[in-house]
């Protein structure tokens, strides 16, 4: 069965530059969320989306923005990286409102290294 | 709000002995409960879920909970640890079926040979 699909899967940057993740939901998934776990902690919910549009926001930096596009795929943009980013990147899939069972299926993560 | 305490970051069990990881909710509407798994350098793998209905959840790889209301627990076990079971496990409550997944601190799980 399809999973989720993240890209890449290993970034490295350098402080200051920009990064973009992104990720391909489970096909028939409208809702995406990312989460950002940080060595030997918990992950930390970012953003999330359904139907293109933000539907809820936790511990985001303002430098941080994400967007989910008409084909359900969803962007992190990354700008001013600092050596704190530097961390694991999940994005998860639901069917959304109406049609979930609560269940997040989870992509395998990108790995971000900021120097 | 929704929140999640998993008493003890780390635990060792002898392999072939009882597995116990406890985790502890707080939510102000009926909680949704998941266990999820972490091996190293890997993804986030779901090993169950507590919706509505039988209080007693069975996963995968011989995994079960139970959800009690009265405890606000829902402490994960196993009856015999296997070498493969280390890994990181996540105890995690939403709130409904779209709301996001707040995970607890995590329990590292050792087994012994």
């Amino acid at each position: 069965a399809a999973g989720v699909i993240q890209s890449p899967r290993h970034l490295i940057k350098e402080k200051r530059e920009t990064a973009t993740l992104k990720c391909y939901p489970i096909p028939r998934h409208d809702t995406v969320y990312w989460y950002q776990q940080g060595p030997g902690q918990d992950p930390q919910f970012l953003i999330s989306f359904y139907e293109k549009m933000q539907s809820d926001k936790g511990s985001i930096p303002d430098r941080f923005s994400a967007q989910q596009f008409s084909d359900y795929h969803s962007e992190l943009n990354m700008s001013s990286l600092e050596l704190g980013d530097s961390a694991l990147y999940f994005c998860a899939s639901s069917l959304g409102q109406g049609g979930g069972t609560g269940e997040l299926f989870f992509g395998e993560g990108s790995r971000l290294t900021v120097l | 709000a929704q929140s999640v305490t998993q008493l003890g970051s780390h635990v060792s069990v002898s392999e072939g002995a009882l597995v116990l990881l406890r985790c502890n909710y707080s939510s102000s509407v009926p909680p949704y409960l998941f266990w999820y798994v972490q091996y190293p350098n890997q993804g986030l793998q779901l090993l169950l879920k507590y919706t509505t209905g039988a209080t007693l959840v069975k996963g995968i790889n011989g995994f079960e909970a139970e959800f009690k209301k009265s405890e606000t627990s829902f402490h994960l076990t196993k009856p015999s640890a296997h070498m493969s079971d280390a890994a990181e496990y996540f105890c995690a409550v939403s709130a409904s079926s779209y709301d996001k997944v707040i995970f607890g601190p995590g329990t590292s799980l050792s087994v012994i040979p």
